[in-house]
């Protein structure tokens, strides 16, 4: 079965950092590029970042660059993404999501999605 | 950024009647314009990819359409699962999504 499980979320304190992971199976990790993307309560989706199958190309929304780090380890099969300088506008549901096509990639539609990670920034 | 502006907000139909959701691009996205399905509670799912293709395990009472900055997904007839939240997302420019359509029954 193809499954994608985020972890890490927690309550922290704006200015706080934090590190989510997604952990991948049932398909071949390191062929696809994979993204985070990001939902506040009650709010649409927005997407925060993507990296290549390899790890060498990544991209990320503005609202995040400069804060926020995407990175994996296909030997493991995971992808993370680290959080600095937390605001309270970064609460939010975050979701894992693999690419659709495999190879290189700067962004296609996602077509697995994991159930999200709930990251509250509050003092 | 593009920004994708969703219509209407709100979307009132029964079970068995045809959905006609509208998604324009403040520029042109060309084909890269796909949809997708939230129910509450849930990850979002995958319906469109490229403005009119099905992804894995749509039926086939979904369908897209469309090209540059005007697209429709259209569901043919209304079953009760379909009532949701539907949005569009862009990758013509970096990455964007709609602000969604609520589809809810009658």
């Amino acid at each position: 079965e193809v499954q994608l499980v985020e972890s890490g979320g927690v309550v922290v304190q704006p200015g706080g950092s934090l590190r989510l992971s997604c952990a991948a199976s049932g398909f071949t990790f390191d062929d696809y590029a994979m993204h985070w993307v990001r939902q506040a309560p009650g709010k649409g989706l927005e997407w925060v970042s993507l990296i290549s199958w390899d790890g060498g190309s990544t991209y990320y929304a503005d609202s995040v660059k400069g804060r926020f780090t995407i990175s994996r380890d296909n030997s493991k099969n995971s992808l993370y993404l680290q959080m600095n300088s937390l605001r309270a506008e970064d609460t939010a549901l975050y979701y894992c999501a693999k690419d659709r096509l495999d190879g290189y990639t700067d962004g296609d539609a996602f077509d697995i999605w994991g159930q999200g990670t709930m990251v509250t920034v509050s003092s | 950024e593009i920004v994708l502006t969703q219509s209407p907000a709100t979307l009132s139909l029964s079970p068995g009647e045809r959905a006609t959701l509208s998604c324009r691009a403040s520029q042109s996205v060309s084909s890269y314009l796909a949809w997708y399905q939230q129910k509450p509670g849930q990850a979002p799912r995958l319906l469109i990819y490229d403005a009119s293709n099905r992804a894995t395990g749509i039926p086939a009472r979904f369908s897209g359409s469309g090209s540059g900055t005007d697209f429709t997904l259209t569901i043919s007839s209304l079953e009760p699962e379909d009532f949701a939240v539907y949005y569009c997302q862009q990758r013509s420019n970096s990455i964007t999504f709609g602000q969604g359509t609520r589809l809810e029954i009658k």
